[in-house]
């Protein structure tokens, strides 16, 4: 059964630090992973996406890092703003056949950002 | 910008009612989602169309159906609602067909979040 297991699973930094997210996957056949950010109210929004043959994508401040062997992956947030505040959510898509894909969902990480 | 729309923000229902939630896009996407999404649970499918008038199942269907008529269009629908399907429900879309290629990438609506009493 494919899953998407995300960590922690919430976390206190202070603004201007900076920290990272992770996503460990069993997923197959992999496609692609990508990592959306979801507001306190608001639906996600993707900030990267990564394939298997790229290890690392840069979104800003954000800089996702991906390891197809050890199937993990982290999101890397830099000096850390109020804004960042949110949920950050791990999807790993997988082919399942006939050219369609199917999505597995994290559970996501709850950020907090506090003066 | 892809604009990704639903009919409600808030929604207070009682059970037993037949309840509608309505979602438009306006990228000319084949594909559309709908979610729902619970603490500790993450995002769930309830159902997926990738073209007009198809449907398919996604992990938890039991108690909902959809409906596309249009392409731009896709709608939920709680056919008796029950307490237990109080929940934020997003929609999404995305992607050309089922050959929708390696980046699959999903465009979700704010969500509606619906409260049955």
């Amino acid at each position: 059964k494919n899953q998407v297991e995300q960590s922690p699973q919430s976390l206190i930094i202070l603004e201007g630090k900076n920290c990272t997210l992770q996503c460990n996957y069993t997923v197959s056949p992999f496609s692609n992973l990508r990592w959306y950010k979801q507001d306190t109210g608001r639906g996600p929004v993707s900030l990267t996406i990564m394939t298997f043959s790229e290890n690392t994508k840069s979104n800003g401040r954000y800089t996702a890092t991906l390891d197809a062997d050890t199937k993990q992956s982290s999101l890397h947030i830099t000096a850390s703003q109020l804004s960042d505040s949110a949920s950050y959510i791990c999807v790993v898509s997988a082919h399942s056949g006939a050219g369609s894909y199917q999505l597995t969902f994290g559970k996501g990480t709850k950020l907090s950002v506090i003066p | 910008d892809v604009k990704v729309t639903q009919s409600s923000r808030y929604l207070v229902k009682r059970t037993g009612e037949k309840v509608f939630l309505e979602c438009v896009q306006d990228m000319d996407h084949e594909n559309m989602f709908w979610y729902r999404q619970d603490p500790g649970l993450g995002l769930r499918l309830i159902y997926f169309s990738y073209d007009v008038k198809m449907k398919e199942k996604g992990d938890i269907p039991e108690g909902y159906s959809v409906s596309r008529e249009k392409k731009e269009r896709f709608s939920l629908i709680l056919e008796s609602a029950s307490t237990n399907q109080t929940s934020m429900y997003l929609c999404a879309s995305g992607g050309q067909g089922l050959l929708a290629g390696v980046y699959n990438e999903q465009f979700f609506g704010p969500g509606t979040r619906l409260t049955v009493l």
